[in-house]
């Protein structure tokens, strides 16, 4: 069963252009959403992260977008640069709730490859 | 500050040797976390530490998998009997916990080949 949901697979932007990023989640229990950055050869870096009793953040030129009724949430990257392409994840988790689970639940990525 | 370090890096085992990965976690950070990354996919949850105790092991695919953290830092990982499927990037990544914050912090991984 995946519990989080992704997509694209993949996805080609323009320099400059705005990229997006979209997963969704089954179990309502999570209450932590982060979205992490990965590049070849290294570990996930968290960019950013939400939880569900606000719908937008803003950090720079990435926002995360959350819809809590249809379950989903979505990536946002503005004026996309070429150092941006790498893979994303997003990730979802309970940590906060009194018998919560910190393990993250991860989405399958997305391979983002931003051409000048 | 240092970031989370795994070692090795890189690790080539014959199917049916026994490997042990290390993971040095970010000083002070309570809570250690396991994951198994295959190639193209996301990274899956194996186990997690708070201090020395192992509070979830869930995620461990097999008992060829065992995992400790004896003094509550370092952390090892250890597979028994090689497999072919277990071929993967490990992944450990460490989190503080404390004043509400839950952001975990990955190290670079070590990536696993099983001949």
């Amino acid at each position: 069963q995946q519990q989080v949901k992704q997509s694209p697979q993949s996805l080609i932007v323009q320099k400059g252009g705005i990229s997006i990023i979209n997963c969704a989640y089954e179990n309502t229990a999570f209450d932590y959403f982060p979205w992490y950055q990965q590049f070849p050869g290294k570990g996930p870096a968290l960019l950013i992260a939400i939880r569900p009793d606000v719908s937008e953040k803003k950090e720079g030129r990435f926002t995360i977008s959350f819809n809590k009724s249809a379950k989903q949430f979505s990536l946002h990257i503005m004026d996309s640069q070429p150092g941006d392409s790498a893979t994303y994840f997003c990730a979802a988790s309970n940590p906060y709730s009194g018998a919560g689970s910190y393990q993250l639940t991860f989405g399958k990525g997305t391979k983002l490859s931003v051409i000048p | 500050g240092a970031g989370v370090s795994q070692s090795p890096r890189y690790k080539v085992a014959k199917r049916g040797q026994d490997v042990a990965l290390r993971c040095d976690p970010i000083s002070g950070h309570v809570s250690l976390f396991w994951y198994q990354q295959a190639l193209g996919q996301g990274p899956e949850f194996l186990t997690y530490f708070q201090n020395e105790a192992q509070l979830d092991k869930s995620g461990l695919p097999s008992d060829r998998f065992f995992a400790e953290r004896p003094e509550g830092s370092v952390s090892t990982l250890k597979i028994q009997r090689t497999q072919q499927e277990d071929s993967a990037v490990y992944l450990c990544a460490s989190s503080s916990t404390s004043g509400g914050t839950y952001e975990q912090y990955f190290g670079p991984g070590t990536r696993l080949t099983v001949t």
